[in-house]
């Protein structure tokens, strides 16, 4: 089953906009990873925040945590054209569950030029 | 240095045979990681090897899946008698879990193997 869930589903900017995808999950985390994946195959490692963390930058990327309600939010800032992709947040909760990530279903976005 | 790759690209099999995917995790990665992507599912966590403990296998949907890694380094998923809802995309990953660095849990994955059963 997908813990995480994320909105919107498809996401549709123009090149120069921001965009934001959130991601709620149900159970504790040990940290939540970001990926994008381009043309259905392999995933790329975006950033990992830990659940003491709050907020953590990557260049134009920027993303949020909130434990308290279970959510976190990626934005992408200044959008690019090679910026189109389905991204998907995971979650490891650690424990027993130590490395085994749970994805969400995934945001599919769309730069237009 | 080298990413994690997987062999087959693809792989179009008849319903009912066995198939072996292959996996090559990044030099030096101690964990490894099966996991599968399909229309319907979304992506799913198969199974997890770290170091030389007993592989974790609690995602593997039935006793037609099994895996194994080799002196802990190469994985092989192998499917049995396979059936037509086992097609999907098998995404190996690895990752340096276990030694020091401030991310050692982030996993990287390779193109996958994307499996068609007729």
């Amino acid at each position: 089953s997908q813990q995480g869930e994320e909105d919107p589903q498809a996401l549709s900017i123009q090149e120069g906009e921001n965009a934001t995808m959130n991601c709620s999950y149900k159970t504790s985390i040990n940290n939540l990873q970001w990926y994008r994946q381009n043309s259905g195959r392999g995933l790329v490692h975006l950033i990992l925040i830990r659940s003491n963390e709050r907020e953590k930058h990557s260049g134009r990327l920027r993303v949020t945590l909130d434990t308290s309600k279970k959510s976190s939010s990626l934005l992408i800032t200044a959008s690019r054209a090679a910026d189109t992709a389905s991204y998907f947040c995971a979650t490891d909760a650690g424990g027993t569950s130590y490395g085994k990530l749970t994805f969400g279903q995934g945001t599919i976005l769309t730069v237009h030029p | 240095g080298a990413g994690v790759s997987q062999s087959p690209s693809n792989k179009v099999t008849e319903k009912g045979k066995d198939v072996e995917l292959r996996c090559d995790p990044i030099s030096g990665h101690t964990a490894l990681y099966w996991y599968r992507q399909s229309l319907g599912q979304g992506l799913e966590f198969l199974i997890y090897f770290q170091g030389n403990s007993a592989p974790d296998k609690s995602g593997l949907p039935s006793d037609r899946f099994s895996a194994e890694r080799t002196g802990g380094s190469v994985s092989t998923l192998t499917i049995q008698r396979t059936q037509q809802e086992d097609s999907a995309v098998y995404l190996c990953a690895s990752s340096p879990r276990g030694t020091s660095g401030s991310e050692w849990e982030t996993q990287y994955f390779g193109p996958g193997t994307r499996l068609l059963v007729l």
